[in-house]
């Protein structure tokens, strides 16, 4: 089944340390997008690439990183200079040609600072 | 900056009855326009899509545009506890298309009430 995979689920990180999340999707989708939601809030996009070796800063790109060297991936970096970075990070993917705006999301990961 | 507004509720409906949920944006241009429900601590998953101003029905759910006022809505008739959950409303800007991903509302929380 095609699908977007997002990995790990659950991730715990301490202070200063930076943590990657994973996002494969097998849709053959050209853009891809990362989101960040807090509690009781929406969705805020952090990233996004609409084609491989490039991508663009969303609304909120300060203490993230990412890397687009496959068409399939696109990894989100949490950096430690990202002050709050407990949240719940949905990876999601979209057509280019014909692109209405529908999203398909993975089924997200839950990062937690201690 | 572009804007997305529902109501956070939470919004209580008898079961059987409709629900009525309501979102504005600020994005004039704004060409696609998109209701997604998630269950708590799910990844949201797409149930309705609009393109034109009028109505479009998919079983149960119909969603309403006026892109004039810059308002979309999203009817739940024969509301079932299963219904329960937040609905978040997204919007394609008018700069990008949808190629840029899609601003969020911050979403309205349904409770249906057996």
């Amino acid at each position: 089944d095609g699908g977007i995979t997002q990995s790990p689920k659950y991730l715990f990180r301490k202070e200063g340390q930076n943590v990657t999340l994973s996002c494969e999707q097998n849709l053959n989708h050209d853009a891809m997008y990362w989101y960040r939601q807090d509690p009781g809030q929406g969705l805020r996009l952090i990233y996004y690439s609409q084609i491989v070796n490039d991508f663009q800063k969303g609304d909120i790109a300060e203490g993230y990183s990412v890397s687009r060297e496959k068409k399939e991936s696109f990894p989100l970096t949490v950096t430690s200079a990202q002050k709050n970075p407990t949240a719940f990070y949905l990876c999601a993917s979209s057509r280019m040609q014909g692109n209405t705006g529908e999203l398909f999301f993975g089924e997200g990961s839950r990062l937690t600072v201690l | 900056q572009k804007e997305v507004e529902q109501n956070s509720g939470p919004l209580s409906v008898p079961e059987g009855a409709i629900a009525s949920l309501n979102c504005t944006y600020s994005d004039r241009g704004s060409q696609s326009f998109f209701w997604y429900r998630q269950y708590s601590g799910k990844s949201p998953e797409l149930i309705m899509s609009i393109y034109s101003n009028g109505d479009k029905e998919d079983g149960r759910f119909t969603a309403q545009l006026n892109k004039a006022s810059q308002y979309v809505s999203l009817l739940i008739r024969d509301s079932q506890p299963s219904d329960s959950a937040t609905y978040l409303c997204a919007v394609t800007s008018s700069a990008g298309g949808g190629a840029d991903g899609l601003t969020f509302g911050k979403g309205t929380h349904l409770i249906i009430q057996p």
